[in-house]
């Protein structure tokens, strides 16, 4: 049973517009989260996290929004780039736990 | 480039065989993880060294095992291959132990076929 659902496999968005990346989760023992970004070929990248006291951080074009209540994390990036067409994964760690826990992934294609 | 260095890159063998991954941690991490990435799966957590020691196990194999070794490098060891093992093994390695906001970064794995 997945405990982190990234339910659209794909998403398609217009240069210049916002992407939104979608993750839910099901346990909520869980207090960190995280998104990373996979350009093919390669390992995935660390992109931005928040810890389960906050429901909001920024940094630069990415913010991730956190909502408790309905266990869904979300990954807005504004204004896209074509350079951000990637998988995009999420990642959850349970309170005192060491591992992290990854959705299938979402790849985002940003259309010129 | 994350720091985490991997080799080989690509590994083709066939069933029945055993391999070696090997991985080296950035500079001043002290944890190493591995993740296994199959077809259209997640990456799936295997294990995880501290320090030498081990410190968390994930959905790791029998087949499969791991060391880390005092220069803080690490092995994967997995035997008696088979076809389902086909697939993309990450190492992923931190500063601390794992815990709070300790952030893993990830190499760029090895492309294992078992033929």
């Amino acid at each position: 049973d997945q405990q982190v659902k990234q339910n659209s496999p794909s998403l398609s968005v217009q240069e210049g517009r916002i992407s939104i990346l979608n993750c839910d989760y099901t346990n909520s023992m869980f207090d960190y989260f995280l998104w990373y970004k996979k350009y093919p070929a390669e390992g995935p990248t660390f992109l931005i996290s928040i810890s389960s006291i906050k429901d909001k951080n920024e940094d630069g074009r990415f913010t991730v929004f956190l909502n408790k209540s309905a266990k869904h994390l979300s990954l807005h990036i504004v204004p896209s780039q074509p350079g951000d067409s990637a998988v995009y994964f999420c990642a959850v760690r349970g309170a005192g736990s060491y591992q992290l826990t990854f959705g299938k992934g979402t790849k985002l294609s940003v259309i010129p | 480039d994350s720091g985490v260095t991997q080799t080989p890159k690509h590994l083709i063998t066939a069933t029945g065989q055993r391999v070696t991954l090997r991985c080296s941690p950035r500079s001043g991490d002290l944890s190493v993880y591995w993740y296994q990435q199959s077809l259209d799966q997640g990456l799936q957590f295997l294990i995880q060294y501290y320090n030498g020691e081990e410190r968390a196990k994930g959905n790791i194999l029998e087949r499969f095992s791991a060391q880390q070794f005092p220069d803080l490098h690490s092995e994967l060891n997995l035997s008696s291959l088979e076809l389902g093992d086909s697939a993309l093994y990450f190492c992923a390695s931190s500063v601390a132990g794992g815990k709070n906001t300790d952030t893993q970064y990830f190499g760029p794995g090895t492309r294992l076929t078992v033929l």
